[in-house]
């Protein structure tokens, strides 16, 4: 039982370029979501679902893009990166009402 | 816009003693968690209080839930040099568990 694994943990773009950062969880969660933490901010709430085909914005989500075509994967796209996007990304998934979040241990993106 | 703020932002204590982390929040809430993150890794979901609980406990763990104040503590007794982490409190708004909004953390050092 892996939980929540998220791909790549490291990651280096420049300015404009597109990529996708991979989540995935084994544990038939419903409901998953993306954060980003920057320091001093908390985490911050982008995107999240509440089952496949459904998706909704959260706190922060200009700049990516997100679908849901499986319980187990939900993909976070980053269509032109922008230095503004530099943070650590954390992907959770839950089983939903009153229920704990699950994380993934982030992926650290840097856009110079 | 953060819900919870965590305080205070650090806390160094020696191994043995308690340690108390305060969480205070602006809008009511469905329930209120606690989180750990150790260095570099993804939040640990701790301890879940709902609105109407006043107390929980999990081993060494003990949390309160003031409504009234909009306030929660998180008292960790007994500390050991493993608790060195950062605590964030988390609150969800409906109890729809995929939208929490995460303070800014609490950074614990236990020294030997």
């Amino acid at each position: 039982n892996a939980g929540v694994t998220q791909t790549p943990k490291f990651q280096v773009l420049k300015t404009g370029q597109s990529m996708t950062l991979q989540c995935a969880q084994d544990m038939n969660h419903e409901y998953m979501s993306w954060y980003r933490q920057d320091p001093g901010m908390g985490l911050r709430l982008i995107h999240y679902s509440v089952g496949a085909g459904i998706t909704d914005q959260g706190e922060v989500p200009n700049g990516y893009n997100v679908s849901r075509s499986t319980t187990e994967d939900f993909p976070l796209r980053l269509l032109l990166a922008a230095p503004s996007q530099t943070s650590v990304y954390f992907c959770a998934s839950s089983t939903g009402y009153n229920s704990p979040l699950h994380f993934g241990n982030g992926t650290r993106l840097t856009v110079t | 816009s953060q819900q919870g703020e965590e305080d205070p932002q650090a806390l160094s204590i020696q191994e043995g003693e308690n340690a108390t982390m305060n969480c205070s929040y602006k809008t009511s809430i469905n329930n209120l968690q606690w989180y750990r993150q150790n260095s570099g890794r993804g939040l640990v979901h701790l301890i879940l209080i709902r609105s109407n609980e006043r107390e929980k406990h999990s081993g060494r763990l003990r949390v309160t839930l003031d409504t009234s104040k909009k306030s929660s503590s998180l008292l960790i007794t007994a500390s050991r040099a493993a608790d060195t982490a950062s605590y964030f409190c988390a609150t969800d708004l409906t109890g729809g568990g995929n939208k929490l909004t995460f303070g800014t953390g609490t950074q614990l050092k236990v020294e030997l």
